[in-house]
């Protein structure tokens, strides 16, 4: 069974840094797009970052050069490492596997990021 | 950047047809998905490449896209199907979602 599980959210200060983990199981990472997707407070989705099969990466303009994205293929784990976190990111994020053709037919259950003073 | 539009809410009677709708420049040419979300719930696929049903959606659930409108029809709405539909392609190495609709069941 395809599952995959974010952990790392929290409670963090404008500026702070956190890193998120999205475990796969029931399948390898290294073989499928792994993306981002995140959704503020009653707010609709957003994609944030994408990973492909090569390890290429890419980025929505809002997190470019503060939001950088990697996989360990040894641990089947996707991160999510977010600097320079300001008060609009706050948001349930969630990693799905994704695919050109497929769309994202699994999704993680979400890890809350809240930046706050 | 490529933009997706949806209306922001749609109401249906019970057993009627809902028909939520998709637009963007060009959608016709782009495969378009669709994620149904519930409260409290992640996102689940409920088309893909515009009319094709993962495994376990209800045959009610179809799809369609042509032109600059794709649209999700759901027929013989069921009160389980309220929830917030959104629409998504993929454009440049992007991945583009839609605001989001509304479908209230009443």
């Amino acid at each position: 069974e395809v599952q995959l599980v974010e952990s790392g959210g929290g409670l963090i200060q404008p500026g702070g840094s956190l890193r998120l983990s999205c475990a796969g199981s029931g399948f390898s990472v290294s073989s499928n797009y792994i993306t981002w997707v995140r959704q503020a407070p009653g707010k609709g989705l957003e994609w944030v970052s994408f990973i492909n099969l090569g390890g290429t990466t890419y980025y929505a303009d809002s997190v470019q050069g503060r939001f950088t994205i990697s996989r360990d293929d040894s641990k089947n784990t996707v991160y999510l490492q977010m600097n320079s976190l300001r008060v609009e990111d706050t948001a349930l994020y969630y990693c799905a596997r994704a695919g050109a053709v497929a769309g994202l037919p699994y999704w993680g259950q979400g890890t809350l990021v809240t930046v706050s003073s | 950047s490529y933009e997706l539009s949806q209306p922001p809410s749609v109401s249906v009677s019970p057993g009627q047809t809902a028909s939520i709708s998709c637009f963007g420049d060009k959608l016709g040419d782009k495969y378009t998905f669709w994620y149904q979300q519930k409260p409290g719930q992640s996102p689940v696929l409920v088309m893909f490449q515009d009319n094709k049903r993962p495994s376990g959606i209800p045959e009610r659930f179809s799809g369609s896209n042509s032109g600059n409108t794709a649209t999700l029809t759901i027929s013989g709405t069921q009160a389980m199907d309220e929830a917030d539909y959104y629409c998504q392609v993929w454009d440049s190495n992007t991945v583009i979602f839609g605001r989001g609709t509304k479908l209230t069941v009443l």
